[in-house]
C-alpha cells in the first residue's frame, strides 16, 4: 500500500516569514494530493489539492508543489500569521478510494 | 446541510464493554471512512465504504466493525473495548469529482469523538 513521509515534525518560524512542509510518497500510481489543517482539538479540514497533472498550485499565501519523478510534494505558506498555528497533514490518494496521510507537521508562528 | 455529524463527543468506557460511534453525512456522498488519531499522532484508517452495502478493511481494522446500510449512515461498533482504543474517532465522507483525467477525492470530517477505555 501507499505510505506517506512527512517533513518535519515541528516547524516554528517567525510571523511573516516563509513555512515549507514536505512529504514524499511511494505509490508512483497516486494522482491526487491533498493538505489538511487541524487546530488544536477541531476536525481537520481541506487547504489545499493538487492533481498529478499539474506541478504547482496557488491560492492567496498558500502553495503546493509536485514532483511525480522524485515522488515529493510539499506545502509552502508565505507571509506566515499566528492564525496559521495548527498541525499540517499532506495526503496521497491511492486507488479510487482511500487517502494515506503523513504523520503530520505541528507549525508555530511566533508573534 | 450539517454536513458529517458525529456522536457521541465524548465517551468512557470500562475495559471489555461495547459501544457504537455514530456517523451520519447529508451530503449524499458516496464514500465513509473512519479514522482513529492517537495523540500527537497522524490519522490511521479503520474502515472504508464506497457505498451502501460495501465496506472494507482500512490499516487497523482489528477489534471494529462497521456496517453500511444506507448511504446516510456509517456506524463503528467496538465488541471489546481495551485501553488500546483510547483515541480520538473522526469519521469523514468524501466524493470524487472529475473535469478531467484525475478525479479529487475531498473529505469531509466530523468534529470527532473523544474515547477514553480505562
Amino acid at each position: 500500500g501507499e505510505n506517506v513521509e512527512q517533513h518535519p515534525s515541528t516547524l516554528s518560524v517567525q510571523e511573516g516569514d516563509s513555512a515549507v512542509i514536505k512529504c514524499t510518497y511511494s505509490d508512483s500510481a497516486s494522482n491526487y494530493f491533498p493538505w489538511y489543517k487541524q487546530e488544536l482539538g477541531k476536525r481537520p479540514q481541506l487547504i489545499i489539492d493538487i492533481r498529478s497533472n499539474v506541478g504547482e498550485k496557488k491560492d492567496q499565501r498558500i502553495a503546493v508543489t509536485l514532483n511525480k519523478t522524485a515522488k515529493h510534494f510539499s506545502l509552502h505558506i508565505t507571509e506566515t500569521q499566528p492564525e496559521d498555528s495548527a498541525v499540517y497533514f499532506c495526503a496521497a490518494r491511492e486507488g479510487y478510494q482511500k487517502v494515506t496521510f503523513g504523520t503530520g507537521t505541528k507549525l508555530q508562528v511566533i508573534p | 446541510n450539517a454536513g458529517v455529524t458525529q456522536t457521541p463527543k465524548f465517551r468512557i468506557l470500562k475495559i471489555g464493554q461495547s459501544m457504537t460511534l455514530q456517523c451520519a453525512q447529508d451530503m449524499n456522498h458516496n464514500y465513509m471512512y473512519w479514522y482513529r488519531q492517537d495523540p500527537g499522532m497522524g490519522l490511521k484508517l479503520i474502515y472504508y465504504s464506497v457505498g451502501a452495502g460495501i465496506t472494507d478493511k482500512g490499516e487497523v481494522p482489528n477489534g471494529y466493525n462497521v456496517s453500511r446500510s444506507t448511504t446516510e449512515d456509517f456506524p463503528l461498533r467496538l465488541e471489546l473495548a481495551a485501553p488500546s482504543q483510547t483515541s480520538v474517532y473522526f469519521c469523514a465522507s468524501s466524493y470524487r469529482t472529475s473535469g478531467g483525467t484525475i478525479a479529487k477525492n475531498i473529505q469531509y470530517f466530523g468534529a470527532g469523538t473523544r474515547l477514553s477505555v480505562l
